[in-house]
């Protein structure tokens, strides 16, 4: 693995299911985030975590929530999928927290709920 | 409110030079970014700007004017594969960053 990796790549989803979005990364970073872009709009945070083991929320968190059990994997789910949540999901980390620190982004899941 | 502004496309030729603008309104300034991101990729980390003043990085360079509340990108000897969009993002007073729509870059021969 070298850098950060997104799977699943794409995904339809029927509305009301469960998913769970997956993040990883290599290069040690304290900092993870969950972004969602949409046409028109700029990158939403989601939530964010400035280290293992913490958690915060960040501009748009309803009906998604995320764990960072240890510094690698910081996955986002989506409890009861609706339409609204059909969007491009990115995750990035960065060194730190602190918004000095570049983050660096996977490669995103385009997740549509029908 | 936060607000990050930017001009939704622009289109430049091939060899010349283009100036893309940002405006920001934030609670608080913690630095401000640009990305470049190709369509259906992910965004990749251009410059930083946390004082006054141009950083120039190749082709690329990034001017900030705090009191303004204004960045711009500027982009010389453009090439085809600069067409892509470019995100401003400016760091707020909880150390998040806040992000423009972006400005699509049409490169044209």
């Amino acid at each position: 693995i070298a850098g950060i990796t997104q799977a699943p790549t794409s995904q339809i989803l029927a509305a009301g299911r469960r998913m769970t979005l997956r993040c990883t990364q290599d290069m040690r970073h304290n900092a993870m985030y969950w972004y969602r872009q949409d046409l028109g709009l700029g990158l939403r945070l989601i939530h964010y975590s400035n280290t293992a083991g913490t958690t915060g929320k960040g501009e748009v968190p309803d009906g998604y929530s995320v764990s960072r059990a240890n510094t690698d994997d910081f996955p986002l789910t989506l409890a009861s999928a609706v339409p609204s949540q059909t969007s491009v999901y990115f995750c990035a980390s960065s060194e730190g927290q602190g918004t000095h620190n570049e983050q660096f982004f996977g490669p995103g899941t385009r997740l549509t709920v029908l | 409110g936060q607000n990050i502004d930017q001009p939704t496309e622009m289109t430049a030729t091939e060899g010349a030079i283009v100036q893309i603008n940002c405006t920001y309104q934030t609670s608080g300034f913690n630095g401000l970014f640009w990305y470049q991101q190709h369509a259906g990729e992910a965004p990749t980390f251009l410059s930083y700007n946390v004082l006054d003043g141009l950083e120039e990085k190749g082709r690329f360079s990034s001017f900030l004017s705090r009191s303004k509340g204004y960045s711009y990108l500027l982009l010389k000897e453009l090439q085809m594969k600069d067409s892509a969009s470019y995100l401003c993002a400016v760091g707020d007073s909880n150390y998040q960053l806040i992000w423009g729509a972006g400005t699509k870059l049409i490169i044209k021969p």
